[in-house]
């Protein structure tokens, strides 16, 4: 069955402070991964989609990496704009094919 | 006006009343989906139409009913639903739906704002 697992479920950084949210995966076989962000009261927003493992993308201070069996959000130098709660999904080729599996999601909170 | 566009945004509702969502699209998009947020709980996808044919059923009880009249506009019909039926109801849409199409490039998926549903 195919499954997305994002750890940790709430992050609290200051200011500055680095750090990585982990989504994990398990599919038949993988066409695609995304991360959206959400706030408060929206719709999740795309940030990225990553085909194959070894691929990166970038946006500002954000950095989505992906491997065979998970993908990180790097965020670096994080300010108080980052907080939002983060969102994988996967989109598989067999089984759930064509549908996004999303995980639960991490909060992600940053103090000034 | 531009992206995905839902209405209301609030819904309070009793459980024997009838009420509809309301989605549209302004991405020129054919294919169109409707999903359920609840606290804790990752999206549940309920329904998928692609150029206005229905091709995704999620086990979904027979008081959500959608419609799709054409590839912008999308409705979900309520009622007589239950209180664990309260949760944010997001509309989305993509280029097309690629199920069973292998050839076929991955495109995100794009969100609207919701509808905050509650059931009294």
């Amino acid at each position: 069955e195919d499954q997305v697992t994002q750890s940790p479920e709430a992050l609290r950084l200051q200011e500055g402070e680095s750090s990585s949210l982990n989504c994990s995966y398990t599919v038949s076989g993988l066409r695609g991964l995304f991360w959206y962000r959400q706030d408060p009261g929206k719709g999740p927003e795309f940030l990225f989609t990553l085909y194959s493992a070894g691929e990166e993308k970038e946006k500002e201070r954000l950095k989505a990496t992906l491997t065979k069996k998970e993908s990180f959000l790097h965020i670096t130098a994080p300010k108080p704009e980052d907080s939002a709660t983060y969102l994988c999904a996967v989109q598989a080729t067999g089984g759930s094919q064509g549908n996004l599996i999303f995980g639960k999601g991490t909060k992600l909170s940053v103090k000034p | 006006e531009t992206g995905v566009t839902q209405t209301p945004r609030h819904l309070v509702m009793g459980m024997t009343n009838k009420k509809s969502l309301k989605c549209e699209q302004h991405l020129g998009h054919n294919a169109m989906y409707w999903y359920k947020q609840s606290a804790k709980k990752p999206l549940e996808l309920m329904f998928v139409y692609n150029f206005k044919e229905q091709t995704e059923n999620n086990s979904v009880p027979s008081r959500f009913s959608p419609e799709c009249p054409n590839s912008s506009h999308l409705f979900l019909h309520l009622h007589t639903l239950q209180p664990e039926d309260s949760a944010l109801y997001l509309c989305a849409s993509s280029p097309q739906h690629l199920r069973g199409n292998p050839a076929t490039g991955n495109q995100p998926q794009h969100f609207g704002d919701g509808t905050r549903l509650s059931i009294l």
